[in-house]
C-alpha cells in the first residue's frame, strides 16, 4: 500500500535557527512529492514540489526539501525560522499515470517557532 | 497563480438539513476536482474524486448518497450534504487539478451542524 509517513506530530523550534520537517514516503514507481502549508481554518498553500531532476528544491517563503530516492524520503528544511512559519505542514505524495493518481497526504507536522 | 474558490466559507446548518458547497477553479479549468474532509488536527481525507460530465467516484467508506458531488462545468464542482447530522460538522476542502503536476486548493468551508 502507498504510503506518506510525518514522524513528528510536532517540531519546535527557536526563531532564527534551521528547521527540518520530515517526510518518508513509500510507492511504487516514481512519484510526485509535494510540501503544503497550512493555517489555522484555511485550505493548503502550495511550498514546493518534486518531479524531476536536482535533487534540492526550492519552494516559497525560503523552504527547500531534499529528494532522496535511496532513502525515500523528502525532508522540508529552512534555514533560519521565522516566527510566522508556524503552522501545520503536509508532505504529499502523487503516483502519476496510476489508475487512481490520487495524491496522498502525511498526517501532518505542526510547527513551532518560539520568538 | 492559480486560484480555487469555495463558497461559502462557513456555514451553519440545522440538522436534517442539506447544505450545498461550491468550488470554483477562477482562472484555470479544471477537468478533475477533489473534495476532501478535515477533521481537527488531522490529515485530509478525501471524499471523492469528481471528473467534468461524469459521475463522481467514491472513496471506499463514504456514502454517495449522502454526499452529492456534481462536476456541472470544467470550472465548478458542488458537494451537497443532505440530511446533515451533527457528526457531519467538520472542515471540508476542494482541490481542482490544473494539469498532471499542480493540484490546487479552495480555502476550505467550515460546517457545523446543530
Amino acid at each position: 500500500a502507498q504510503s506518506v509517513a510525518q514522524p513528528e506530530d510536532q517540531v519546535n523550534v527557536a526563531e532564527g535557527n534551521p528547521l527540518t520537517v520530515k517526510c518518508t514516503y513509500s510507492v511504487s514507481g516514481n512519484p510526485y512529492l509535494f510540501w503544503y502549508v497550512q493555517y489555522p481554518n484555511r485550505g493548503l498553500q502550495f511550498l514546493l514540489k518534486y518531479i524531476t531532476g536536482d535533487n534540492l528544491v526550492k519552494g516559497s517563503y525560503g523552504f527547500e526539501a531534499e529528494f532522496n530516492k535511496s532513502q525515500t524520503s523528502f525532508h522540508l528544511k529552512k534555514p533560519s525560522a521565522l516566527v510566522s512559519d508556524s503552522a501545520l505542514y503536509f508532505c504529499a505524495v502523487r503516483v502519476p499515470y496510476s489508475s487512481a493518481s490520487k495524491i496522498i497526504f502525511g498526517s501532518g507536522t505542526r510547527l513551532s517557532i518560539r520568538p | 497563480g492559480a486560484v480555487v474558490s469555495q463558497h461559502p466559507s462557513w456555514v451553519i446548518c440545522k440538522s436534517g438539513t442539506s447544505v450545498k458547497i461550491e468550488c470554483r477553479s477562477l482562472d484555470f479549468q479544471a477537468t478533475t476536482m477533489f473534495w476532501y474532509r478535515q477533521f481537527p488536527k488531522q490529515s485530509l481525507m478525501l471524499m471523492a474524486t469528481s471528473n467534468e460530465g461524469s459521475k463522481a467516484t467514491y472513496e471506499q467508506g463514504v456514502e454517495k448518497d449522502k454526499f452529492l458531488i456534481n462536476h456541472a462545468s470544467l470550472t465548478l464542482s458542488t458537494l451537497t450534504v443532505t440530511s446533515a447530522h451533527p457528526e457531519d460538522s467538520s472542515f471540508y476542502i476542494c482541490s481542482a487539478r490544473a494539469d498532471i503536476y499542480e493540484q490546487y486548493f479552495g480555502p476550505g468551508t467550515r460546517l457545523t451542524v446543530t
